[in-house]
């Protein structure tokens, strides 16, 4: 089957430790998508890749980090920076075309992280 | 990226149509808009997206004015499982900084459909 897979579906941190979400893609797509979804809100980008090594920040990047170092997987690790890590993390993976806003992207099913 | 508009919430009887309205009035000339889907705890699922008219698939059609300054998606004869949260996206890359996207869902419509 092809798709995005993100691991683990619920997860759960005590303050000041830094956690990594994992995603990975069989689709073949060069870029890849993190996105963070507060309760009644919309999604806001965290961070976007559109090529092996390279990565752009997002709308709210601070206290995020990630690494593209397989086109398959772009791992995000929430650092102890983040003020208010508790949210719904979404990865999201497309084919390069016209921009990261047009081309169709492709969504896991979700991490929900906790800190406590 | 253009600001969108969309009632927050919408509810529906089963097999009725339904007509969801997002509002684009600082669209740009190379915009699309796109809708996407998303259910309770999952991601987000791509629907439809469009340039001007109308654009039809299996699921849903997309009308578009000839200003672009709106769109209206049309889910034809809904039923419960059309009850989620649907998002208008529209824009181009843009720039906020070095090398850094803005890309923003809005909050969305929540559809609700009632037996």
């Amino acid at each position: 089957d092809g798709g995005i897979t993100q691991s683990p579906k619920y997860l759960f941190r005590k303050e000041g430790q830094n956690v990594t979400l994992s995603c990975e893609q069989n689709l073949n797509h060069d870029a890849m998508y993190w996105y963070r979804q507060d309760p009644g809100q919309g999604l806001r980008l965290i961070y976007y890749s559109q090529i092996v090594n390279d990565f752009q920040k997002g709308d709210i990047a601070e206290g995020y980090s990630v690494s593209r170092e397989k086109k398959e997987s772009f791992p995000l690790t929430v650092t102890s920076a983040q003020k208010n890590p508790t949210a719904f993390y979404l990865c999201a993976s497309s084919i390069v075309g016209t921009s990261p806003s047009t081309d169709t992207q492709y969504f896991g099913p979700g991490t929900r992280l906790t800190v406590l | 990226l253009a600001k969108t508009t969309q009632p927050i919430s919408m509810d529906s009887y089963e097999g009725q149509e339904v007509n969801i309205t997002c509002s684009h009035n600082n669209i740009a000339t190379n915009d699309y808009i796109t809708w996407y889907q998303q259910f309770p705890s999952q991601g987000p699922r791509f629907i439809i997206q469009g340039y001007k008219t109308k654009v039809t698939n299996e699921v849903a059609s997309l009308f578009i004015p000839a200003d672009r300054k709106s769109s209206t998606l049309s889910l034809p004869r809904v039923s419960l499982s059309d009850t989620a949260v649907y998002y208008c996206l529209v824009g181009d890359r843009t720039y906020s900084g070095a090398g850094s996207y803005q890309l923003t869902f809005g909050k969305g419509t929540k559809l609700s459909v009632i037996p």
